[in-house]
């Protein structure tokens, strides 16, 4: 079966950094996205990685390993704004998303 | 209209009954989606359409159907609610069904007792 695993919850200090971690076993690969879901409202798009390595954007990058099915999203700088759920999804052979259940980031002042 | 809209917001909705969930998009995309979003567990494809004329069943297709009339719109209908469909409903739409970034609706928060 398809497998999308992600730390359920994770607790990080205001102007510190923090790395969330997602695990893959999909039939198939073309590409990872990584989204943003503040409470009560919509995911929306953070990034995309299809090649390995590392996706800088701003205080957010995204790392990629195909060979070892990891990814992980890094937040540098926290901020109380980007507490949030982030979503980790993965693009199977038929170009659906598959998506792990996201891990809630708590951010402390 | 800017972006991808949902109607309605929620809905208290006894079993038995038939509800048409709705949802437009104004970017011209041409993939549309139909997603439950339940507590502990990651979003869930209920259907998809790649193209107006044309839709397809995800991972949890039963006890819902889908039309797609034209571009912008991709009503969702459950013709008998049950409990179990309580959830948090999201409509998403793409450039194409080729795995490209998905824009999502506001959701629709859907209860059946």
């Amino acid at each position: 079966g398809q497998n999308i695993d992600q730390p359920t919850e994770m607790t990080a200090t205001e102007g510190a950094i923090v790395q969330i971690n997602c695990t893959y076993q999909t039939s198939g690969f073309n590409g990872l996205f990584w989204y943003q879901q503040h409470a009560g409202e919509a995911p929306t798009f953070l990034s995309y990685n299809v090649l390995d390595g590392l996706e800088e954007k701003g205080r957010f990058s995204s790392f990629l390993s195909r060979s070892k099915g990891y990814s992980y999203l890094l937040l540098k700088e926290l901020q109380m704004k980007d507490s949030a759920s982030y979503l980790c999804a993965v693009c199977d052979s038929n170009y659906q998303l598959i998506w792990g259940a996201g891990t809630k980031l708590i951010i402390k002042p | 209209i800017a972006g991808i809209t949902q109607a309605p917001t929620s809905q208290i909705l006894a079993a038995g009954r038939r509800m048409t969930l709705r949802c437009t998009q104004d970017m011209r995309h041409n993939a549309m989606y139909w997603y439950r979003q339940d507590l502990g567990l990651g979003l869930r494809l209920i259907h998809y359409s790649n193209t107006a004329g044309t839709t397809g069943k995800g991972e949890v297709p039963d006890g819902y159907s889908v039309s797609r009339a034209n571009t912008d719109d991709f009503p969702l209908t459950l013709a008998s609610a049950v409990p179990s469909q309580t959830s948090v409903y999201f409509c998403a739409s793409s450039t194409s069904g080729g795995g490209d970034e998905q824009f999502f609706g506001p959701g629709t928060r859907l209860t059946v007792l």
